[in-house]
This record gives structure tokens, C-alpha cells and sequence, in this order.
């Protein structure tokens, strides 16, 4: 079954840029998709169709998607930005979520 | 404003039986495609079903395909999931969440359904 793979914590500190990838077999040929969920949260969308950010998610957000990695980018990264994210595409007609990555601004 | 609130959850015993529903509103109910996505403690996000529009279509994930089944009253704005012979290891949270182009633009607070003896 197909899998995708996210390292389980990244840290950055404020001001910075937060890279966090999701690696699948042939992944770019898939659409992509990144959730935020804080605690006691439900996860919200940030990132649809690799690089799409929906409406009310800032700029500071962005996406891409190509070969075997999709990247999560968050530029300036602020402290409302610490959470678990999750990469999440289709394989046939299942779901697959990525492990998730928890994002901690030092 | 698009809401979907799920009910339902509750605490069984391993081998029995629990429905949990997602009642929505704010949308058109019956054009989106609807899924079931669970949440152990402390752990990941799992898919575990979707359903087609009409209804007539569902997939399951191979930890519940025979055990859990998808439906929904597109009269009533409600999502279901059927949930059989429950194991320990469905414990978790479970979310409804509204399909848009292959993502997942809406999702609800979540159940708790906790499988203990």
C-alpha cells in the first residue's frame, strides 16, 4: 500500500522559515494537500492542491509539490504557527495522511 | 457557514456495536462527496471511509472493511458510520470531514468512542 513519510518534529525559531516535506513514491503525479491541528483542535486546511492556500490562511503559508516530495513552507514563522501538521493525497481511492510533523517555534 | 457536529460517541466493550452520526449544514449536503477520518491518543490522523455523493459508493480502510459501514440521509444533512465488532484499537476520535476536489476543506469538533472492558 502506498505510504508518505514526514519527520516527526521540526523546530524553528520566530522569524524564520519552517520547511516540512512529505515523501512518497512518485508524489508529484498525486495532488497534495497540509493540515494544522493544535491541541485539542480539529485540523484545519492550509494547503490544497500542492501550492492553493484557501481563504483566511496568510501568506506566510505555501506549497509545492514535485518528484518524490511535497514541501510545507510557513516564511516568518510565528508562535501561532507551533502545531502538528499533516500531508494528506490519494492513492486509487483511499485516503493517506502522512504520520504528521510537530512544528515547535523555539 | 458550513457545520458539521458529530455525535454519538460513547464507551463499549470490545465486540460490540456503535453508530455515531454527523449532522451538517450551511451546504449543499447532497453535491459533496463525505469521509470519516479517526484519531487514536496522541497519535495520527487515519482515513477510514468515504461515501459518494448519491451514496451508492463507499471505500473503507482495510483495518475496518467487514466491521464498519458508511451511509448517509441526504435528506436529513446526516453522515453515518456503523461501527461492529469494535476492537480496542478503534478507540480514538472521530471526524467527519467534507470532500472538496480530493481535500478535505471542512471538518467537524470530533466524537470520542472509547472500546474498553
Amino acid at each position: 500500500s502506498y505510504e508518505v513519510t514526514q519527520p516527526p518534529s521540526v523546530s524553528v525559531s520566530p522569524g524564520q522559515t519552517a520547511s516540512i516535506t512529505c515523501i512518497g513514491d512518485e508524489l508529484g503525479e498525486k495532488s497534495a494537500s497540509w493540515y494544522q491541528q493544535k491541541p485539542g483542535q480539529s485540523p484545519v486546511m492550509v494547503i490544497y492542491q500542492d501550492t492553493k492556500r484557501p481563504l483566511g490562511i496568510p501568506e506566510r503559508y505555501s506549497g509545492s509539490n514535485s518528484g518524490n516530495t511535497a514541501t510545507l513552507t510557513i516564511s516568518g514563522t510565528q508562535a501561532m504557527d507551533e502545531a502538528d501538521y499533516y500531508c494528506q493525497a490519494w492513492d486509487s481511492r483511499s485516503v493517506i495522511f502522512g504520520g504528521g510533523t510537530k512544528l515547535t517555534v523555539l | 457557514e458550513v457545520q458539521l457536529v458529530e455525535s454519538g460517541g460513547g464507551v463499549v466493550q470490545p465486540g460490540e456495536s456503535l453508530r455515531i452520526s454527523c449532522a451538517a449544514s450551511g451546504f449543499i449536503f447532497s453535491n459533496y462527496w463525505m469521509h470519516w477520518v479517526r484519531q487514536g491518543p496522541g497519535k495520527g490522523l487515519v482515513w477510514v471511509s468515504r461515501i459518494k455523493s448519491g451514496g451508492s459508493d463507499t471505500g473503507h480502510a482495510d483495518s475496518v472493511k467487514g466491521r464498519f459501514t458508511t451511509s448517509r440521509d441526504n435528506a436529513k444533512n446526516t453522515l453515518y458510520l456503523q461501527m461492529n465488532s469494535l476492537r480496542a484499537e478503534d478507540t480514538a476520535v472521530y471526524y467527519c470531514a467534507r470532500e472538496n476536489a480530493g481535500t478535505f476543506d471542512f471538518w467537524g469538533q470530533g466524537t470520542l468512542v472509547t472500546v474498553s472492558s
